[in-house]
């Protein structure tokens, strides 16, 4: 079953402007990561936000972690069309020891058009 | 620079007939996955690998293959049992299976098609 479920399932905005996508997860977790995809690509890490942090910058992404409400945003400021990809979050299913398998969301699909 | 390598980028199978896919990766990793990815779908995990011959069933393991008899290869092989194949076929690696927070790594996967 999906662990993370992202929020909307395909945006389109214009180059300059942001984007917004949030996550949702089902149960407590150590951290959250998002992953971003290029057509046709493999999967490329760009953040990852453990359980005590609320906010992680990385260049022009912000994630927020908020655990009471299990879920996530990212937020992609000044967007420019190489941000063209789809967006998935991640989170751990192993307890704090043991193995971790990472369970993926839908996605979100971003257009940005010049 | 390192990376993982998967081959061939796009695979075709006939009918009742066992293929497999090579993911090799040079990063010095320990642990390693197989993922299929279908359209509007999220990753689902197949098999994964821990240490060198060491693996598990992921949530999807039906109909797949795989073995770990050296640290930098994982091939998985997608036999006649699956039947329906179609899909993206993703491999990555993290460092640890069991560190809490690592990232994992991916190849650009290979597109399995049925002729």
């Amino acid at each position: 079953s999906q662990q993370g479920e992202e929020d909307p399932q395909a945006l389109s905005i214009q180059e300059g402007e942001n984007a917004t996508m949030n996550c949702s997860y089902k149960t407590s977790i150590n951290n959250l990561q998002w992953y971003r995809q290029n057509s046709g690509r493999g999967l490329v890490h760009l953040i990852l936000i453990r359980s005590n942090e609320r906010e992680k910058h990385s260049g022009r992404l912000r994630v927020t972690l908020d655990t009471s409400k299990k879920s996530s945003s990212l937020l992609i400021t000044a967007s420019r069309a190489a941000d063209t990809a789809s967006y998935f979050c991640a989170t751990p299913t192993g307890r704090n020891t043991g193995f971790q398998k990472l369970v993926f969301g839908t996605g979100t699909r971003l257009l940005v058009s010049p | 620079d390192g990376g993982i390598t998967q081959s061939p980028k796009y695979l075709f199978r006939k009918e009742g007939q066992n293929v497999t896919l090579s993911c090799e990766q040079n990063l010095n990793h320990d642990a390693m996955y197989w993922y299929r990815q279908d359209p509007g779908q999220g990753l689902r995990l197949i098999y994964y690998s821990q240490i060198v011959n060491d693996f598990q069933k992921g949530d999807i393991a039906e109909g797949y293959s795989v073995s770990r008899e050296k640290k930098e290869s994982f091939p998985l092989t997608v036999t006649s049992a699956q039947k329906n194949p179609t899909a993206f076929y993703l491999c990555a690696s993290s460092l640890q299976g069991t560190a809490l927070f690592l990232p994992q790594h991916f190849g650009d996967g290979t597109r399995l098609s049925i002729l």
